[in-house]
């Protein structure tokens, strides 16, 4: 079956330092999303990245999706506390797909 | 968007004992989905939760351990039968909105189930 993988498992930066995620998934993806989930609460959704080789920006977050659509990343520049969270990415497969394969998800700690 | 509440929120309970948690969401959704979350892991889906039909499970999940009910497109339920302090995790239901411009999922707050 589809399995996505992501790394790091653990991210721990100075405030004020870059942050990446990366996810790679064994099939080719339809779509991929990513959730951030906070200490002691849910997952909430941050975006869909639908097209080949899409970035998308959400104010210090950068979202790609790779040529293959088997690959993503998030990028936040300038981390600040309020990043502190687990991000994890969630690749869906064919048309049609409804369901979700999430990855490992990588802990964010900022040092202030 | 959707606002979806659980109950629930957290339970202790016995080996060999069986608990039943709610999803109410606060619109009409087609799609609701069950996951399990083990702390500090990743979420793993443990089936879809169809109206008016048989929930469909993931590899791993049957129905005999985990049973679904979805009455109608606002409600479901998941029962953990049988528990076994392997079963001791987060459990969570979301939904995909209808009419929304991604296929996103709304997360409930989840419920926090401990196995002695």
């Amino acid at each position: 079956g589809q399995q996505v993988m992501q790394i790091p498992q653990y991210q721990h930066v100075q405030e004020g330092e870059d942050f990446t995620t990366y996810c790679n998934s064994s099939t080719t993806l339809s779509n991929i999303q990513w959730y951030k989930q906070r200490p002691g609460g849910h997952p909430v959704f941050l975006i869909q990245l639908v097209k080949s080789g899409e970035v998308k920006k959400q104010k210090r977050l950068t979202f790609q999706f790779g040529e293959a659509k088997k690959n993503s990343s998030l990028h936040i520049t300038a981390t600040q506390t309020t990043d502190v969270g687990t991000y994890f990415c969630a690749g869906s497969g064919g048309a049609g797909s409804y369901q979700l394969t999430f990855g490992k998800g990588t802990k964010l700690s900022v040092i202030p | 968007s959707a606002v979806i509440s659980q109950k629930p929120s957290r339970d202790i309970c016995q080996r060999g004992t069986s608990l039943t948690i709610q999803c109410q969401v606060d619109s009409q959704v087609t799609m609701m989905f069950w996951y399990r979350q083990q702390p500090g892991q990743s979420l793993t889906l443990i089936a879809t939760a169809n109206q008016g039909s048989e929930a469909t499970y993931e590899s791993g999940f049957v129905i005999d351990k985990f049973p679904i009910s979805r009455p109608n497109l606002t409600f479901s339920t998941l029962t953990v039968s049988n528990m076994s302090p392997e079963d001791s995790s987060i459990y969570l239901c979301s939904v995909e909105p209808r009419g929304s411009s991604y296929n996103e999922q709304f997360f409930g707050p989840g419920t926090r189930l401990t196995v002695l």
